[in-house]
């Protein structure tokens, strides 16, 4: 089956600009998760979702980031503006079982570079 | 608020010796646990899970670990090491609510030939 796909792959902005990045989960998976890796530090979560509707989002910061997934399939992630502490690898997963307590499988990440 | 600790930032072995990578954890209750590997450009990976049954869990590629509650540890070890498992080793707890998992801040394998 095909994996977690996300994109772009790299991303190199200034600050104070916005960013996008896309994840599309595995086919049927009702769970998805974004993570942020800042190097040297292990994936922290920012927002969990169950279908199109959050389940955590406790770790996200709000005034500049948000996140959206309208259809229950694909999902957005947004920064807007972007500081310098921003840049990071940001990982998507995704999970299948209900309740959202399966494997967690992982994409590529998408490493931001804020400048 | 469960946490996990790895010991060591960087672990480095022989090609064909044994590798252990080390993890303390802290719960409130009953954890499950994990380990993952990342290998440069690519996602992370589950190696093993550990969620209340055997205690010595087997995952893939030779690895296993073993649950001991009285240390509150979960240790990472192979018995020989392969150049292709130089990666970056997670360990993992699961989050009190939801599935939610606390990454640890990851140990850096280097298999020297």
């Amino acid at each position: 089956e095909a994996g977690v796909a996300q994109s772009p792959r790299y991303k190199i902005i200034e600050k104070r600009q916005s960013v996008a990045f896309w994840c599309n989960p595995i086919s049927g998976h009702a769970t998805l998760y974004w993570y942020q890796q800042i190097l040297g530090q292990g994936p922290k979560l920012l927002i969990q979702f169950q279908n199109n509707g959050v389940v955590d989002d406790s770790q996200l910061p709000k005034d500049r980031f948000s996140a959206e997934r309208l259809k229950g399939v694909d999902s957005t992630l947004k920064i807007q503006p972007a500081k310098l502490e921003d840049s990071a690898v940001y990982l998507c997963a995704s999970s299948s079982i209900a309740g959202g307590l399966g494997e967690q499988f992982f994409g590529p990440g998408t490493r931001l570079t804020v400048l | 608020a469960q946490s996990v600790t790895q010991l060591d930032s960087h672990v480095s072995v022989s090609e064909g010796t044994p590798v252990l990578l080390r993890c303390n954890y802290s719960s409130s209750y009953s954890p499950s646990l994990f380990w993952y590997v990342q290998h440069p450009n690519k996602g992370l990976q589950l190696l093993l899970k550990y969620t209340s049954a055997a205690t010595l869990v087997k995952g893939i590629n030779g690895f296993e670990a073993e649950f001991k509650k009285s240390e509150t540890s979960f240790h990472l070890t192979k018995p020989s090491a392969h150049m292709s498992d130089a990666a970056e080793y997670f360990c993992v707890v699961r989050g009190e609510y939801g599935n939610k998992l606390v990454f640890g801040a990851g140990t850096i394998l280097r298999v020297k030939s």
